[in-house]
């Protein structure tokens, strides 16, 4: 079985200081995990991947996130928050092992204070 | 490149009217998956196709209904609306293993049925 768990639904944070979101998973074969941002009024947007190469993944806009398998964890890290950064931002876990197998996280509402 | 282009933007429908919404995918892309959005159920997957075939498909009664075109665009059409059928639906593209690329999303079409 494959699931995806966003822990925390709302985050805020002020401009400036760093963003944590995080991720856990469970998936019953090697999955591969996606990071995706939604802007208001706007379709998803990749943000960065983790496909089994490097554990640690850098993205696009200062974003990245580590893969911990232990921990079967996907955390989106970024130093600094900028007021852009305000979206909806969304874990996926994906598969194409067993099956095709594509599942989104609830979403966490990002929001970014001046 | 061109990204994924989903037309209309918006659509306002009466209960019991059907709709059809349209996606062209970014060039090379042969795979199209229908994703609907709403506030309280997050992103649910409809369908997926994959050179004119129906790959995948999710847990949405018979009035949902797509195909894809030998140009990889594709169309979903929803029969005997319902208010409930009100969301964003969004359409994304990507190359045969989503699982190893990832997704494309367009804008979305915003349906609202009264």
């Amino acid at each position: 079985a494959q699931s995806v768990t966003q822990l925390d639904s709302h985050v805020s944070v002020s401009e400036g200081t760093p963003v944590l979101l995080r991720c856990n998973y469970s998936s019953s074969y090697s999955p591969s995990l996606f990071w995706y941002v939604q802007h208001p009024n706007k379709g998803l947007q990749l943000l960065l991947k983790y496909t089994s190469a490097a554990t640690l993944v850098k993205g696009i806009n200062g974003f990245e996130a580590e893969f911990k398998k232990s921990e079967t964890s996907f955390h989106l890290t970024k130093p600094s928050a900028h007021m852009s950064d305000a979206a909806e931002y969304f874990c996926v876990v994906s598969r194409n092992t067993g099956g095709f197998k594509t599942i989104f996280g609830a979403g966490t509402r990002l929001f970014v204070k001046a | 490149k061109a990204g994924v282009t989903q037309t209309p933007r918006y659509l306002i429908k009466t209960r019991g009217q059907q709709v059809t919404l349209s996606c062209s995918p970014i060039s090379g892309h042969r795979s199209v998956s229908w994703y609907q959005q709403t506030p309280g159920q997050g992103l649910q997957f409809l369908f997926e196709y994959f050179s004119e075939t129906q790959r995948n498909k999710g847990n949405f009664p018979g009035r949902f209904s797509g195909r894809q075109f030998s140009n990889s665009r594709s169309e979903m059409n929803v029969s005997t609306l319902e208010l409930g059928d009100s969301a964003l639906y969004l359409c994304a593209s990507s190359f045969w293993d989503r699982a190893l690329y990832g997704y494309t999303f367009g804008s979305g079409t915003r349906l609202t049925v009264v």
